[in-house]
């Protein structure tokens, strides 16, 4: 499956806490995007990075991508209560047409 | 900007009836657009990727009599799921992309889904 997996599952944080989520694909890619979904709502495209960079950065969020290690990392600094979410990762792989969605890790941030 | 509205967001039904659901974007046009099936607390399936003015390409194992879709404009693309039945029940997702070009090379602008259960 070229489908990415997230880590971890799920994460529990207090609110003025840091939050890591990491995700591992398996083929070459174009990009990989970030996307946030709340609860039983629709996902929203929140940063994409392509293959020849290796950071960025988009307010409290920061991504960075391991070309080598076919990984990537989002970081969300000073989380808030409403930073609880799912977190997909989703790769736009070389040659290839669709954009693959990974298992997502649940955020829960408590007040 | 970049607004997908996604109708209706919740339908109940009894086995047997068809059901479609409507994504339009709202303040752009979208040649192309994506229909996703979600499982509870998992990842997004990709059923079919819909172009305007031509046959939806579907995915391996995807129905196409039984998830009809219809991308008849440049703002509206419609799934049909045509005689429910229980195991159709899911979250229903669509997206639609903002400009040309290569499919995962750019974002998605998603509707808010569409919760499908079939009595």
């Amino acid at each position: 499956s070229q489908q990415g997996e997230e880590d971890p599952q799920a994460l529990s944080i207090q609110e003025g806490e840091n939050a890591t989520m990491n995700c591992s694909y398996k083929t070459s890619i174009n990009n990989l995007q970030w996307y946030r979904q709340n609860s039983g709502r629709g996902l929203v495209h929140l940063i994409l990075i392509r293959s020849n960079e290796r950071e960025k950065h988009s307010g409290r969020l920061r991504v960075t991508l391991d070309t080598s290690k076919k990984s990537s990392s989002l970081l969300i600094t000073a989380s808030r209560a409403a930073d609880t979410a799912s977190y997909f990762c989703a790769t736009g792989y070389t040659g290839g047409f669709k954009t693959i969605f990974g298992a997502g890790t649940r955020l829960f941030v408590k007040a | 900007g970049a607004v997908v509205s996604q109708h209706p967001s919740r339908v109940i039904c009894k086995s047997g009836t068809s059901v479609k659901i409507e994504c339009r974007s709202l303040d752009f046009q979208a040649t192309t657009m994506f229909w996703y099936r979600q499982f509870p607390k998992q990842s997004l399936m990709l059923m079919a990727t819909s172009n305007e003015g031509s046959k939806a390409t579907y995915e391996q194992g995807v129905e196409k009599d039984k998830f009809l879709i219809n991308h008849a404009s440049l703002t509206l693309s419609t799934l049909t799921v045509t005689s429910a039945h229980p195991e159709d029940s899911s979250f229903y997702i669509c997206s639609a992309l903002l400009g040309g070009g290569g499919y995962s090379n750019q974002p998605q602008h998603f509707g808010d889904g569409t919760r499908l259960s079939i009595l």
